[in-house]
């Protein structure tokens, strides 16, 4: 059975730093195009940040980039985004989504962790 | 940015009737076009990819159609389970933009 477990958010004052985990079984994780989306309260979702398989490869939204990083160990089936410089408009339920064989979506998401940025 | 336009913003429907959700593109996506459902407290789940193909284990009263910048997501009848937000989602570009969603709710 494919899974995707996220860890790591919780409360951070602005200017932190926070780092997310997602754990992945059930599927040959390597191979796989990973991604983070996020979700403001009440709000619809927004793309982050990918990573090929092999962490050779990096996309980024501007709202985050220079900010962010995403980076994945095959090894350990986890797929990491480090996040620096926090602001308040960073707080939200941030998932990690596969990407699908066939097409560019996302097939299979976690549960989502949420990250909120406030004094 | 693609900018991905749904209406409307909410659609209220009886159990059993039709309901249509429509999204548009901002400049033509083709047919990199994907529709997801998400429940309340759950993360979001495909529905339709390629505009109007059906993601595994996905009920046949849900369709997708439309190219370009028009785009159409059905759901022949309504059953209890599917009352929910719906996203529209462009792949057709690097940066992949949503929707704003469609929420439909219980006539």
């Amino acid at each position: 059975e494919m899974q995707l477990v996220e860890s790591g958010g919780g409360l951070v004052q602005p200017g932190g730093s926070l780092r997310l985990s997602c754990a992945a079984s059930g599927f040959t994780f390597s191979s796989y195009w990973m991604h983070w989306v996020r979700q403001a309260p009440g709000e619809g979702l927004v793309w982050v940040s990918r990573l090929n398989g092999d962490g050779s490869s990096t996309n980024y939204a501007d709202s985050v980039k220079g900010r962010f990083t995403i980076s994945r160990d095959n090894a350990k089936n986890t797929l990491y985004l480090q996040m620096n410089s926090l602001r308040a408009e960073d707080t939200a339920v941030y998932y990690c989504a596969k990407r699908a064989d066939a097409a560019g979506v996302l097939d299979f998401w976690g549960q989502g962790t949420l990250v909120t940025v406030s004094s | 940015e693609i900018v991905m336009t749904q209406s409307p913003a909410t659609l209220s429907v009886s159990p059993g009737e039709r309901a249509t959700l429509s999204c548009r593109a901002s400049q033509s996506v083709r047919s990199n076009l994907a529709w997801y459902q998400q429940k309340p407290g759950q993360a979001p789940t495909l529905l339709i990819y390629d505009a109007s193909t059906r993601a595994t284990g996905i009920p046949a009263r849900f369709s997708g159609s439309g190219s370009g910048t028009e785009f159409t997501l059905t759901i022949s009848s309504l059953q209890s389970e599917d009352f929910a937000v719906y996203y529209c989602q462009q792949c057709n570009d690097w940066f992949w933009t949503f929707g704003q969603g469609t929420k439909v709710e219980i006539k």
